[in-house]
Order: C-alpha cells, then sequence, then structure tokens
C-alpha cells in the first residue's frame, strides 16, 4: 500500500530564514505530486505541482520555491521566510498515468510553520 | 480560474440527525471528489465520482455527481460524534494533459455534533 509522509511536523521559523520540507511517497512510482497550504483550517490553495522528476508547475507566484531530485521526493523551500509563509502545509500524490484517476489526490499529515 | 461554493459553511446538530451539504460551480468537472479533514491532520479522501447522475455510498456517507456536471452533495446519515471535522469538496477535470489530477477545493463545511 502507497504511503505519504511529510516532516517537520512543527516548525517555528524567524522572519527571514530560510526554509525546506520535505514529503516523500512510498509504494508507487511515478506519481503526480502536490504543495498546497491552508490557512486558518479553510481552503486548500494549491501551490506547486509535479508530474515527474524536475518538472515543476507554479500555480502562485511567491515566496516559495519546490524542487522533485527524485521520483518520490517533493520538496517545498523559501529562501528568506515572510510572516505571511505561516500556515499549514500539505504534500499530496495521485496517480500519473494520464487518467482520471489522477484526480484522486492523498494527503500527507501536512507541516505546521509559524513565523515569527 | 474555477471556484466552487460550498454550503453551507457550518452546521451544528445533534447526535443522531442526518446531514446535507453542497456544492456547485459555474463551470463543469469530470470528477466530483469529497474528503474530511481532522484538526492538525491532512484531509482524507471519502468519496470519488466519476459519472454524471452517480450515487455512491461508504457506510453512512452518501455522495452524487449532479447531472448537469456543476455540483454534488454529501449526505451523512445518522451523524456521531467522530463524524466532527471540515468537509471540502473537490472538482477535476480530466481533459489531458496538464489537467489532469489538478483539484479545485470548496471553502469547507465545518461539522459540530453535539453528544
Amino acid at each position: 500500500s502507497q504511503t505519504i509522509h511529510q516532516w517537520p511536523a512543527t516548525l517555528v521559523q524567524p522572519v527571514g530564514s530560510p526554509l525546506s520540507l520535505e514529503c516523500t511517497v512510498e509504494g508507487t512510482s511515478n506519481p503526480n505530486l502536490y504543495w498546497y497550504r491552508q490557512a486558518a483550517g479553510r481552503g486548500l490553495q494549491l501551490l506547486f505541482y509535479s508530474v515527474g522528476i524536475g518538472q515543476i508547475s507554479s500555480e502562485v507566484p511567491q515566496n516559495l520555491s519546490a524542487s522533485r531530485p527524485q521520483d518520490r521526493q517533493f520538496i517545498l523551500s523559501s529562501k528568506k521566510l515572510l510572516l505571511s509563509d505561516s500556515g499549514f502545509y500539505l504534500c499530496a500524490w495521485s496517480l500519473g498515468r494520464g487518467r482520471a484517476l489522477d484526480n484522486e489526490q492523498f494527503f500527507g499529515p501536512g507541516t505546521r510553520l509559524t513565523v515569527l | 480560474g474555477q471556484q466552487l461554493n460550498q454550503s453551507p459553511q457550518s452546521m451544528f446538530i445533534q447526535e443522531g440527525e442526518d446531514v446535507s451539504m453542497n456544492c456547485t460551480s459555474s463551470s463543469i468537472f469530470n470528477t466530483w471528489l469529497w474528503y474530511k479533514q481532522d484538526p492538525g491532520e491532512g484531509p482524507v479522501l471519502l468519496i470519488a465520482l466519476y459519472k454524471a447522475g452517480e450515487l455512491t455510498s461508504n457506510g453512512r456517507l452518501t455522495a452524487q455527481f449532479g447531472i448537469t456536471r456543476k455540483d454534488s452533495f454529501l449526505n451523512i446519515s445518522a451523524s456521531i460524534p467522530s463524524d466532527v471535522g471540515i468537509y471540502f469538496c473537490a472538482g477535476g477535470l480530466n481533459a489531458g494533459g496538464t489537467s489532469y489530477g489538478k483539484l479545485t477545493f470548496g471553502q469547507g463545511t465545518i461539522l459540530t455534533v453535539h453528544p
């Protein structure tokens, strides 16, 4: 069966510091991968998605970037955090088979980021 | 871009009552999904719908894909305290290429169940 991991679970960082959040998926190959941000427990905002290694699409211009160095690894980064970057960051995966089942996204446990 | 209107925004019900929530869109989706999120955790997929008119059940949960492809509803029967959480609808398009796997989410319905 497939599992998805995110770390760290919680993070408190000062403004202007760098960020690196990691997501890994087990039990599947060539998945689609996604990063979302959720503010105040409502509404999921898609930040980035990836259909393969090194292939990143950005949905919202912002202070963040994403990378996919390996098939099942997705990283969210920032060089300098802003107060507005605080939130709950969720990674998700779906099958990457080019079919309707790709719409079924499965989420990780999330990372709670607080920027002070 | 596409937007989903999910209602109600919140519900306060007694244990044992039935619950109904819905999502509407101004444009067509080919897939409708319903998720539940517990506090501090990631959303969990409850039901996925792929055909207009499709009615699917998962235990006490029933969801339908609207005939117009622009709406979906979720019903929960005989609610219990562990049904508490935020319920999200999501619409997906499978028109090919990079449209695969990109979902549009509703703003969520917060469900509170009083014992």
